[in-house]
């Protein structure tokens, strides 16, 4: 079956660091690119990190770039966001999504994150 | 990254048809051939429906339609059906190779 998990979220103070993870499975995962998404509670999608099938090419959204890092293990099969310094307005529901071409074509259920004192 | 621009909610009858504008400038939706379309269900995943502009993945709908005329990218939805209610979002690549999404629009069957 082709799918995307994601692990990882949780509650973290401001100024904490959350790493997520998205396990793929049925279908060859270094050809794609791969994406993360956000969604706070009942807002929109908010586009936050593109990474390359090789890894070699990573894109952020402005209002995380310097603090997230995107990776990906393709031995694992397996998308990682590294989130530090994390604000209040980071709070949101996080999917990962396959991207081979010009659009999001594939979604994991997400994971939540929430960012509180 | 000023997301792009869609109506907050739209509605019609079974059997109607409706459009949902997504609205953007020369360094998104005007200038790539890059634009996807995305039906949310409550509680539920994103599920792509349309991209580049007017094609359709395998399994959806031809009752889904999509189109664009310069800066304003549109989504059809022929055939009204209860099922189609659902939040829809527009998406488009830019020239600074990053996505914005539209705020996304409420659709209400009535």
């Amino acid at each position: 079956e082709v799918q995307l998990v994601e692990s990882g979220g949780g509650l973290v103070q401001p100024g904490g660091s959350l790493r997520l993870s998205c396990a793929a499975s049925g279908f060859s995962f270094s050809n794609d690119a791969m994406s993360w998404v956000r969604q706070a509670p009942g807002k929109g999608l908010e586009w936050v990190s593109n990474i390359s099938g090789g890894g070699g090419s990573t894109y952020y959204a402005d209002s995380v770039r310097g603090r997230f890092t995107i990776s990906r293990d393709n031995s694992k099969s397996t998308l990682y966001l590294q989130m530090n310094s994390l604000r209040a307005e980071d709070t949101a529901l996080y999917y990962c999504a396959k991207k081979p071409s010009d659009a999001f074509d594939l979604w994991g259920q997400g994971t939540m994150v929430t960012v509180s004192s | 990254q000023s997301a792009l621009t869609q109506p907050a909610s739209v509605s019609g009858s079974p059997g109607q048809s409706i459009t949902i504008s997504c609205t953007g400038t020369s360094r998104d939706v005007g200038g790539y051939d890059f634009v996807s379309w995305y039906q949310q269900h409550p509680g539920k995943a994103p599920k792509l429906i349309i991209y580049d502009v007017s094609d359709r993945p395998s399994g959806v709908s031809y009752r889904f339609s999509g189109s664009k005329s310069d800066n304003t990218a549109s989504l059809t939805i022929s055939g009204l059906q209860a099922e189609d209610e659902a939040d829809y979002y527009c998406s488009s690549y830019t020239r600074s190779s990053t996505w914005v999404f539209g705020g996304g629009t409420k659709l209400t069957v009535l």
